[in-house]
């Protein structure tokens, strides 16, 4: 079974600074998807930004991006110029291929951004 | 807008009743899913549903059941066999398939046990 890992339970950051956030995955698909959402305290889960495991560029979205190293099984989030705003807990996600198949969440990161 | 509705947004169950969360989307999405979430921990799915009128257990299916009679609207009751029922629940939908089978979650609904 495919597995997600996240093993910064917590992190913090400076505002205006740079966060990486880790995930790794297990699976033994040559083609899958990942994501990276947010939950702030509204507890809303919000997007942040997809991969597509056949596309070897990472994937940006204004202040993110990602590190995907294919591999190493390695999707790490980073955070540029950190407001305050993006404090929140980051969940990792994978989904397999193919029709009809299911989401794998991390267990998240509780990220912190200091003032 | 298009997006995914839950309702009630806080929910309170007294012992030995059961209770249902609402979840509609007009995402046109065959895909949801139900989600909980306990304090400071990650997502475990209890139910999902593909398309119409079949519906899978999750991860942590027992104490729950749910039904899919229509695409846009798949409802969760709780009922008194779970005993635990104090958390967070989101519903979520998406394509089965494709380059948009992004996950979309709705604002969760707050279970707690009077």
């Amino acid at each position: 079974a495919q597995t997600v890992t996240q093993s910064q339970p917590e992190m913090s950051v400076q505002e205006a600074e740079t966060v990486t956030l880790s995930c790794t995955y297990d699976t033994s698909e040559s083609d899958y998807y990942l994501f990276w959402y947010k939950q702030p305290p509204s507890r809303q889960m919000i997007l942040v930004i997809r991969q597509e495991a056949y596309k070897q560029q990472n994937a940006t979205e204004n202040r993110f991006s990602v590190n995907f190293q294919k591999a190493a099984k390695s999707f790490s989030l980073k955070i540029s110029d950190s407001q305050l705003g993006d404090a929140a807990m980051y969940f990792c996600a994978y989904r397999p291929p193919g029709y009809g198949q299911n989401f794998v969440f991390g267990p998240g990161t509780r990220l912190s951004v200091l003032p | 807008d298009g997006g995914i509705t839950q309702s009630p947004k806080y929910l309170f169950r007294k012992e030995g009743q059961n209770v249902t969360l609402s979840c509609e989307q007009n995402l046109n999405h065959d895909a949801m899913y139900w989600y909980r979430q306990d304090p400071g921990q990650g997502l475990r799915l209890i139910y999902y549903s593909q398309i119409v009128n079949d519906f899978q257990k999750g991860d942590i299916a027992e104490g729950y059941s749910v039904s899919r009679e229509k695409k846009e609207s798949f409802p969760l009751t709780v009922t008194s066999a779970q005993k635990n029922p104090t958390a967070f629940y989101l519903c979520a939908s998406s394509q089965r398939t494709g380059a948009k089978n992004i996950q979309y979650f709705g604002a969760g609904t707050r279970l707690s046990v009077l």
